[in-house]
């Protein structure tokens, strides 16, 4: 089976709050993590990334988390907004010098105006 | 800068036609990967090429094929079509340099019938 799942396949939040979108890892030798943003009828597009020696990431209005000792990588949206709606992927590199990811089934994300 | 950019956007074929994708890098990006995305799942690695060679495949049958030209666009052809390759092909570039992202174009939805 795939080695990167999700705890929550849907998540509601009320606009203007935070989202936490939670994923599971269980490859030991994954190095680089990475999450993406999927809108309907669109390719994923890519949000952030982070590296193993890394535990924490920032970007605009996103955060990534890695907590290697548990296996557990988290991206938090800070007030989220309607555009947010969409399904979130994470995905590991198992492979050094490869880009093949091992992506999760997804978590779909629906903002409450 | 121009995406990546696949073509067709839909493509209609019938069971047992063979059917040709085709997927135009990043400027500058050597690195090509096809994923297959069935409804309701999770992206599923397919294939990889890097300057004009195949690094990888996924576990696809080998009626699922390809290459890579030496402008770096791609082609994916899937012969011997059966309904269950019914899904959205997404052709995804990088730079290939580890760690550098993954950027995805919108995919081709391949419908067989």
């Amino acid at each position: 089976g795939e080695s990167v799942g999700l705890h929550l396949p849907t998540l509601s939040v009320q606009e203007g709050d935070n989202s936490i979108i939670n994923c599971a890892y269980s490859n030991s030798a994954s190095d680089y993590f990475i999450w993406y943003k999927q809108e309907s009828g669109k390719g994923p597009q890519f949000i952030i990334d982070i590296r193993s020696n890394m535990d924490k990431r920032q970007g605009q209005r996103v955060t990534v988390l890695l907590n290697k000792t548990v296996k557990h990588l988290s991206l938090q949206i800070a007030a989220t907004q309607p555009g947010d709606s969409a399904v979130y992927f994470c995905a590991e590199n198992e492979a050094a010098g490869s880009y093949q990811l091992t992506f999760g089934k997804g978590t779909k994300l629906s903002v409450i105006p | 800068e121009a995406g990546v950019t696949q073509s067709p956007t839909h493509l209609i074929k019938t069971r047992g036609q063979q059917a040709t994708l085709r997927c135009s890098p990043i400027s500058g990006h050597t690195s090509v990967y096809w994923y297959q995305q069935a409804l309701g799942l999770g992206l599923q690695f397919l294939l990889w090429y890097d300057e004009g060679e195949e690094r990888n495949r996924g576990n696809f049958p080998p009626r699922f094929s390809g290459r890579q030209f030496p402008n770096y666009s791609s082609e994916l052809n899937v012969n011997a079509l059966e309904l269950e390759d019914s899904a959205l092909y997404l052709c995804a570039s990088t730079m290939g340099q580890y760690n550098s992202p993954l950027h995805f174009g919108n995919g081709t939805r391949l419908t067989v019938t």
